[in-house]
């Protein structure tokens, strides 16, 4: 069974523009939760989706959003970027919910200049 | 709601044991371990359940005390592919499938 994909793998944006991220779950995984890492806060929860809603929120500016679609897939927006935003930016899925296991795709490295 | 974990570092020869301390000032349903090493997504150990249980597999195991909200991490006989940074995630009883991760362990393996 493949395990959880993301796209891009580097990608590297200017403050002020904005950047999607996409992620594909295990095959049968219906939660999708991103992650940013930083050396300085290390790994901190985003949002979890499972059948396409938003169930839960991290304490992020609203500049984060995120979607789920109908098969699972799952893209996260950052609108306005800033130099703080530079991170590594994970994403975990999980069969059904709370409980479950969590595997993380690769991640996806931003830098914003 | 981020759980603390101890040690910060610590480094072995091969062979020695480690145990790493995660503890939550939250009740707890569950505790999932991972191990991420440099340049790569973090990858599963385990996860306990509340219920306060016991796991293991090879020579990594862990315990979970949900009355303490505490869970520990023990290694035996360590080998160097060990070596990594070990983090904590906790699940509140919300019932949301989000993890808070503590800071992490580096832990280095010397031959």
């Amino acid at each position: 069974k493949a395990g959880v994909t993301q796209t891009p793998r580097y990608l590297i944006k200017t403050r002020g523009q904005q950047v999607t991220l996409s992620c594909s779950p295990i095959s049968g995984h219906r939660s999708v939760s991103w992650y940013q890492q930083t050396p300085g806060q290390g790994l901190q929860f985003l949002f979890e989706y499972f059948s396409e809603t938003q169930r839960n929120k991290g304490n992020f500016p609203g500049r984060f959003s995120g979607r789920q679609f109908s098969n699972s897939r799952s893209e996260m927006n950052v609108s306005t970027l800033e130099l703080g935003d530079s991170a590594l930016y994970l994403c975990a899925s999980s069969l059904v919910s709370s409980g479950d296991t969590q595997y993380f795709g690769p991640g996806t490295r931003l830098t914003v200049l | 709601q981020q759980p603390v974990q101890s040690p910060q570092a610590v480094i072995l020869r091969e062979g020695e044991d480690a145990v790493i301390n995660c503890s939550s000032s939250k009740a707890l349903y569950s505790v999932h371990w991972y191990r991420q090493k440099h340049g790569e997504a973090p990858v599963f150990l385990m996860i306990l359940l509340k219920g306060g249980e016991q796991k293991g597999h090879d020579k990594i195991s862990a315990s979970f005390n949900e009355k303490k909200q505490q869970s520990s991490l023990y290694l035996t006989a360590s080998q160097l592919s060990y070596s990594g940074t070990y983090f904590c995630g906790t699940e509140g009883l919300t019932g949301a499938n989000n993890l808070f991760f503590g800071t992490g362990t580096r832990l280095t393996v010397i031959p």
